[in-house]
């Protein structure tokens, strides 16, 4: 299994342009999170979906929107960019079954600078 | 929703001294405390987790300590090693069954192991 990658692995904008990040997980998990990470700082969860079809926003949502079509894939998407969107973006993926199983997996991150 | 806080910010200790991380959160049904290591430009991984069901648990020379009813729990890293330097994250999460499924991450603690 490859687990969970994230694609691209840095990206520089101009304020204005947009961008999808992309997250692919291969465990056949139900759960997806997004997360940014400032320099220095700890984790805040910008959306999550609990299965296909299903998304709701996390800590930080605003400038950002998420979609989950298939189980697999929990593209992130920035219309406007900002740059207090400058950050490290983590896709995450856990299993939530019927047992209490809750740890996240995390993908190699995005790093992401708009100038 | 939760709030979890971490102490200290920086932590910097002999090689075979013990390190001990603190976390506080503020949801008292939170019921899930994971913890994770990121190394410099890599993505967090979980070293140790506890549920709310256990006060205690181990794996070799790390473990983690629980108090549900101070709402408290911590990390405790013995005979500490140069690549235990890191940043250690606490995190808190609620039952699957709360409408709020997000997991909210303390700040962060950098822990340096001087040889």
């Amino acid at each position: 299994n490859a687990g969970v990658t994230q694609t691209p692995k840095f990206r520089i904008l101009k304020i204005g342009q947009s961008m999808t990040l992309q997250c692919t997980q291969d465990m056949n998990h139900n759960y997806m999170y997004w997360y940014r990470q400032d320099p220095g700082m700890g984790l805040k969860l910008i959306y999550y979906s609990v299965g296909a079809g299903i998304t709701d926003k996390g800590e930080v949502p605003n400038g950002y929107n998420v979609s989950r079509s298939t189980t697999e894939d929990f593209p992130l998407r920035l219309e406007l960019a900002a740059p207090s969107q400058t950050s490290v973006y983590f896709c995450a993926s856990s299993y939530s079954g019927t047992g209490p199983t809750d740890t996240q997996y995390f993908g190699p991150g995005t790093r992401l600078t708009v100038l | 929703g939760e709030n979890v806080e971490q102490h200290p910010s920086t932590l910097s200790v002999q090689e075979g001294d013990s390190a001990v991380i603190k976390c506080t959160y503020s949801d008292s049904a939170s019921n899930y405390f994971p913890w994770y290591k990121q190394e410099l430009g890599k993505r967090p991984q979980l070293i140790i987790d506890i549920r709310s069901n256990v006060g205690e648990k181990k794996d070799q020379r790390i473990a983690v300590t629980l108090n549900k009813t101070a709402k408290h729990f911590s990390l405790h890293i013995t005979e500490t090693q140069p690549e235990d330097s890191a940043v250690y994250f606490c995190a808190a999460s609620p039952p699957k069954s709360y409408n709020n499924n997000d997991m909210r991450f303390g700040a962060g603690t950098r822990l340096t192991v001087k040889p």
